[in-house]
């Protein structure tokens, strides 16, 4: 147990459905991403909240919308993926520092598989 | 911006034997350096990390990882291989980005089998 929990680990959809993965920290962070891990590609960095403002969005299509509505939860909201976006979605929370050090805590991950 | 990279997407070693894993970093200024493992189906739990206060860090699972600014790297290593290592490796590096916000850069990963 991280401290980082994860909604629901394992996640099916058609192309046309729209759903949400859930993210929850307790570790009284201040910033929280949302990463994405696809096979054989390096972990990419999605979205950023830090103080539960968006610092970052990587370019990420339209169709993922993130949702931090306070500094313990964090939403992925997803419509009309494709099977490519078919992955492994990971959370992570960290205390923002100046300083660098601070590590990040993992949640388990959404195992998304679009059809 | 600072990066990381990992030599070999996969490693074998022998159960017993030295565990290596490469990571070399790119960096203008004292870096923090990072080693991840991921088992299968899990998210990425922290071996240990460089903050500048030694340059050779013991982590869990009896890894440690030896900072060489002279030769840019954090390798980690462990003496001796037991079954329950075989995972992926991240090696990851923070920095600011372009916003100003605080991120670990990843590497791309290194697979560890454990050969009975």
């Amino acid at each position: 147990e991280t401290g980082v929990t994860q909604t629901p680990r394992h996640l099916v959809m058609g192309m046309t459905n729209k759903k949400s993965l859930k993210c929850e920290q307790h570790l009284g962070h201040n910033a929280m991403y949302w990463y994405k891990q696809s096979a054989k590609k390096p972990l990419e960095l999605m979205f950023v909240y830090s103080l539960e403002e968006r610092v970052e969005n990587n370019s990420v299509p339209s169709r993922f919308s993130p949702e931090c509505p306070n500094s313990s939860h964090l939403f992925l909201h997803l419509h009309t993926l494709q099977p490519e976006d078919s992955a492994l979605y990971l959370c992570a929370s960290s205390q923002d520092s100046p300083d660098l050090n601070t590590e990040a805590f993992f949640g388990q991950g959404t195992r998304l598989t679009v059809v | 911006a600072q990066s990381v990279t990992q030599l070999g997407s996969h490693v074998s070693v022998s159960e017993g034997a030295l565990v290596l894993l490469r990571c070399n970093y790119s960096s203008s200024v004292p870096p923090y350096l990072f080693w991840y493992v991921q088992y299968p189906n899990q998210g990425l739990q922290l071996l240990l990390k460089y903050t500048s206060a030694a340059t050779l860090v013991k982590g869990i699972n009896g890894f440690e990882a030896e900072f060489k600014k002279s030769e840019t790297s954090f390798h980690l290593t462990k003496p001796s291989a037991h079954m329950s290592d075989a995972a992926e490796y991240f090696c990851a590096v923070s920095d600011l980005d372009q916003t100003g916000a605080n991120n670990l850069f990843f590497g791309t990963g290194t697979r560890l089998t454990v050969i009975p």
